[in-house]
């Protein structure tokens, strides 16, 4: 059964720790993407990554790291910089075109990280 | 910078009326996706429109991609309580995937 997963569902953490959250695929798709979305508000982007030991700063990267070791894993870490990191992360994936374009997202249940 | 503006930001109709949001863009997009995401849930992918003034139906669904390229619409005719939750826009443009921030859409039995 193919698809994408994030673990944990709901995931609760003291100010000033760093917290890692799980992504994997076996979709077999090239890119991967996680994003940030607050109440009320669409998704911002993170960090994305096209191949495994490549990625790229998206529009909120500050606060955040991200690996891409295997095709199929992107975790994210929300490090203590990170100044406000109580959000719902999303994780998604997709087929990469030749020359750059996007095809449709498959996205993650997605992770509920509260910072106590 | 590039911007992807999406309007109304909510919208209650009563069951069975007609609803539309829409996407405007700053810049001429590549493409244009559409998703849904109910409450509590993830976002799921709609549609894709990459032709200039193309449209396209699913059911009581109704996507447009302007002729500019910049901008779009997705139409629901007769709405139904299914048709709950938030629709995003997501317009490709070279490298980037840039989302609206979405129609919240509450349908009133």
């Amino acid at each position: 059964d193919g698809g994408i997963t994030q673990s944990p569902k709901y995931l609760f953490r003291k100010e000033g720790q760093n917290v890692t959250l799980s992504c994997e695929q076996n979709l077999n798709h090239d890119a991967m993407y996680w994003y940030r979305q607050d109440p009320g508000q669409g998704l911002r982007l993170i960090y994305y990554s096209q191949i495994v030991n490549d990625f790229q700063k998206g529009d909120i990267a500050e606060g955040y790291s991200v690996s891409r070791e295997k095709k199929e894993s992107f975790p994210l870490t929300v490090t203590s910089a990170q100044k406000n990191p109580t959000a719902f992360y999303l994780c998604a994936s997709s087929i990469l075109e030749p020359g750059g374009s996007y095809n449709e997202q498959f996205f993650g249940p997605g992770t509920r990280l509260t910072v106590l | 910078g590039q911007q992807v503006m999406q309007i109304p930001q909510y919208q209650h109709v009563q069951e069975g009326e007609d609803f539309t949001t829409y996407c405007n863009s700053s810049t001429t997009l590549s493409n244009i996706q559409w998703y849904k995401q109910r409450p509590g849930g993830h976002p799921v992918f709609l549609i894709q429109l990459v032709k200039s003034g193309e449209v396209k139906k699913q059911k009581r669904l109704t996507f447009q991609f302007g002729e500019a390229k910049k901008n779009s619409s997705l139409h629901i005719t007769a709405t139904q309580t299914t048709d709950v939750g938030t629709y995003f826009c997501a317009g490709n443009r070279d490298d980037k995937i840039i989302f609206g921030k979405g129609t919240r859409l509450h349908i009133l039995p």
